[in-house]
C-alpha cells in the first residue's frame, strides 16, 4: 500500500541554520503531497503542498518540490528560527479510504 | 470562521466508561474524517464520512463508532473505553473526498485509565 517516510527526529539545530527533513514516499498512481505542522498543543496545520509532478510548494520560507523520479518530497529552510520548533508531518493523500496517509513525524528544536 | 472545532480538549475516563467527542466545521466541507495520533506512529484514520449521510471505517476502527450528524457534524463515539484507546484524537475536513487537503481541529486529549 501507500506509505510515507520520514526522518527520523529529534532534530536539533540553532537558530539561522539550514533545515532539511526528508521524506519519501510509496504510491500508485499520482498522489498530491503536503508538509503539516504542528505546535506544542496545537492541531495539524497545512504548511505547503503540491499537486503534480516538479511543482514546487512554498509558504513561511519553507519549500518542497515534488519529485517523481525520486519519489521525495524534502522540506528545506535557508534560516530557521526558534518559532519554528514544531513537529513537521509529511502526507500523500488519495489513500483507499480517502485519508491522508502520514509519515511518523519530525521533531525539530531551534535553539536562540 | 472557526475551522473546524472539537470538544472536548481534555477527557479522562476510567476503562468499561463511554463518551462521544464531538466535531463540527464551518467550512461547507463535504468529508470528515477521525484519526488518532499515537507516539511515533503519526495519524492513523479511525472512520471516515465522504458525505452527509455515508460513513466507513479506516485503518484502526475498532472499539469506535461515528455518526454523521449533518454536513456540520461528525461525532465519534466510544462505547467501552479501554486504556489502548489513550490517544489524541484529531477530526479533520475537507471540500471533497480523496484527494484534496484537509483541515484539522485542535484535538481532544483523551487518558484511559
Amino acid at each position: 500500500g501507500d506509505s510515507v517516510t520520514q526522518m527520523e527526529g529529534p532534530v536539533t539545530l540553532s537558530e539561522e541554520a539550514f533545515l532539511t527533513i526528508n521524506c519519501t514516499y510509496t504510491a500508485t498512481g499520482y498522489p498530491s503531497l503536503f508538509w503539516y505542522v504542528q505546535y506544542p498543543g496545537e492541531g495539524l496545520q497545512l504548511l505547503l503542498k503540491a499537486t503534480k509532478a516538479d511543482d514546487k510548494g512554498s509558504n513561511k520560507g519553507f519549500e518542497a518540490t515534488y519529485r517523481k523520479e525520486t519519489t521525495s518530497f524534502h522540506l528545506e529552510k535557508g534560516s530557521v528560527q526558534v518559532s519554528d520548533s514544531a513537529v513537521y508531518f509529511c502526507a500523500l493523500s488519495g489513500g483507499s479510504q480517502g485519508n491522508l496517509i502520514f509519515g511518523k513525524g519530525t521533531k525539530l528544536s531551534v535553539k536562540p | 470562521n472557526a475551522g473546524v472545532t472539537q470538544t472536548p480538549k481534555f477527557q479522562v475516563l476510567k476503562t468499561g466508561q463511554s463518551m462521544t467527542l464531538q466535531c463540527a466545521q464551518d467550512m461547507n466541507h463535504n468529508s470528515m474524517y477521525w484519526y488518532r495520533q499515537d507516539p511515533g506512529m503519526g495519524l492513523r484514520l479511525i472512520y471516515y464520512s465522504a458525505s452527509e449521510g455515508t460513513t466507513d471505517k479506516g485503518e484502526v476502527p475498532n472499539g469506535y463508532n461515528v455518526s454523521r450528524l449533518n454536513k456540520r457534524e461528525f461525532s465519534l463515539r466510544l462505547e467501552s473505553a479501554a486504556p489502548s484507546q489513550t490517544s489524541v484524537y484529531f477530526c479533520a475536513s475537507s471540500e471533497a473526498w480523496g484527494w484534496n487537503e484537509q483541515f484539522f481541529g485542535p484535538g481532544t486529549r483523551l487518558t484511559v485509565l
